[in-house]
């Protein structure tokens, strides 16, 4: 079964520090991998994602993403840390082969950034 | 581009109503529309797949005559949630997707259902 998992249900750092939100995944096969994120009360926004080629990808804000196949991981990174970063954070997979479009959501990560 | 809109964005109903939830896609044709549910703190979870002009295919556990769900046209699918009760109180998102650029959806900013 196709599952993602966020094994942090909240991340605490400071303003300025670097920050990872970690993201793992079980997905047959070569998967689609996204990052977004949610404000209160608020659709998701899309931050990245990664299809094919460099495993590193850049996104939306300064953030980036490492797609490690060996590991199944798909960490969410960003060198410098805003306090109008903080909010949730939601990790997703597509299967590649797939024709439904559907993608399967981790349990989202809260981030709070403090002055 | 690829921007996504719902109306209303919070509605306040009584119990045994039926209230009606549009998501439509503002600047691309969205072939395949997504309808989720989302509880406080908590995750998406995907109520329904809806394709333009064919029925929605219902995850399990969903109610499909509590839960309608029309895809009229490739810019606007709509939810009906009817006779609705305090339990279907949450905030319902839909995303929709163009079929291009790996099927990646883009999300509506959310209705808050509050149903008394």
């Amino acid at each position: 079964a196709q599952s993602v998992a966020q094994p942090e249900d909240q991340v605490n750092v400071a303003e300025g520090n670097p920050l990872t939100v970690k993201c793992t995944y079980s997905v047959s096969g070569n998967p689609y991998l996204f990052w977004y994120v949610q404000y209160p009360n608020r659709g998701l926004q899309f931050l990245l994602k990664y299809i094919t080629g460099d495993n590193l990808v850049k996104g939306s804000y300064g953030f980036e993403a490492e797609f490690n196949k060996s590991q199944t991981s798909f960490h969410l990174k960003k060198p410098s840390a805003l306090v109008s970063d903080s909010a949730l954070y939601f990790c997703a997979v597509r299967d590649r082969t797939s024709n439904t479009g559907k993608l399967i959501f981790g349990q989202g990560t809260t981030l709070q950034v403090k002055p | 581009g690829a921007v996504v809109s719902q109306h209303p964005s919070w509605v306040i109903c009584k119990s045994g109503t039926s209230v009606k939830i549009e998501c439509r896609s503002l600047d691309f044709q969205a072939t395949t529309m997504f309808w989720y549910r989302q509880f406080p703190k908590q995750s998406l979870m995907l109520m329904a797949t809806s394709n333009e002009g064919s029925k929605a295919t219902y995850e399990q556990g969903v109610e499909k005559d509590k839960f309608l769900i029309n895809h009229a046209s490739l810019t606007l699918s709509t939810l009906t949630v009817t006779s609705a009760h305090p339990e279907d109180s949450s905030f319902y998102i839909c995303s929709a997707s163009a079929g291009q650029r790996y099927n990646e959806q883009f999300f509506g900013p959310g209705t808050r259902l509050t149903v008394l």
